[in-house]
């Protein structure tokens, strides 16, 4: 079974630049979540969806920070405009239903210069 | 939240069992044990969960005391690719969606 494909794998862009982050959850799964991993702060939750209607976004650093799920099969993380301390690896999940474990990306490493 | 407690590193030899302790002294009874894995590059991946009762599925044995306080996760023949950062997380059964990532234990497993 296919995993929770995330895209691009690296990004290295210039500060000020938009960024976009993309993912697809696994077939059938209703929850989507988007984390955020540096080495200062561990791996943190910044969004979740449930049936593509975001849930809780209080872990979204600011308003340069928005996300958006279209359709059960893709959702999109976008920075506008990107700040050297956005670099981090960006990791997007998913998971069936209530109570279930949630099933991680590889990532997407996002490097701010 | 309960909050858990882990030693920050272990080391294992391959073929040899990898007990990883987690305390969890706070938990309230409608809380789970999960643990997930972390392995270098890649991102973290679900490896059991527990209430009260033992538990072992293909990857692993999670052990829970009589009194849930405290767990331990079993690796029972742990292998090179069993090297990563193992994370204990409690969380109520019908809310898992927050789930808060501490530090874990790094784990290494040498030849």
């Amino acid at each position: 079974d296919a995993g929770v494909i995330q895209s691009p794998r690296h990004e290295v862009t210039e500060m000020g630049q938009e960024v976009t982050l993309r993912c697809k959850p696994i077939s059938g799964h209703d929850y989507l979540f988007w984390y955020r991993q540096t080495m200062m702060r561990g791996l943190e939750l910044l969004i979740y969806f449930n049936n593509n209607v975001p849930i809780d976004d209080s872990g979204m650093p600011e308003d340069r920070f928005s996300a958006k799920m279209p359709n059960a099969s893709f959702s999109t993380l976008k920075i506008q405009p990107s700040e050297p301390r956005d670099s981090a690896v960006y990791f997007c999940a998913s998971r069936r239903s209530a109570g279930q474990p949630q099933h991680f990306g590889d990532g997407t490493r996002l490097s701010i210069l | 939240d309960a909050k858990t407690t882990q030693p920050p590193s272990m080391d294992c030899a391959e073929g040899r069992a990898a007990n990883l302790p987690c305390n969890h002294s706070t938990i309230s009874g409608n809380e789970y044990v999960y643990w997930y894995r972390q392995i270098h590059s890649q991102g973290p991946q679900y490896i059991i969960h527990g209430l009260k009762n033992n538990e072992t599925n293909e990857m692993a044995s999670l052990i829970i005391t009589e009194d849930r306080k405290s767990s331990t996760l079993i690796l029972p023949h742990a292998t090179l690719r069993d090297t990563a950062v193992y994370y204990c997380i409690v969380r109520p059964r019908d809310n898992t969606d927050k789930l808060i990532f501490g530090t874990g234990t790094r784990l290494q497993v040498f030849p």
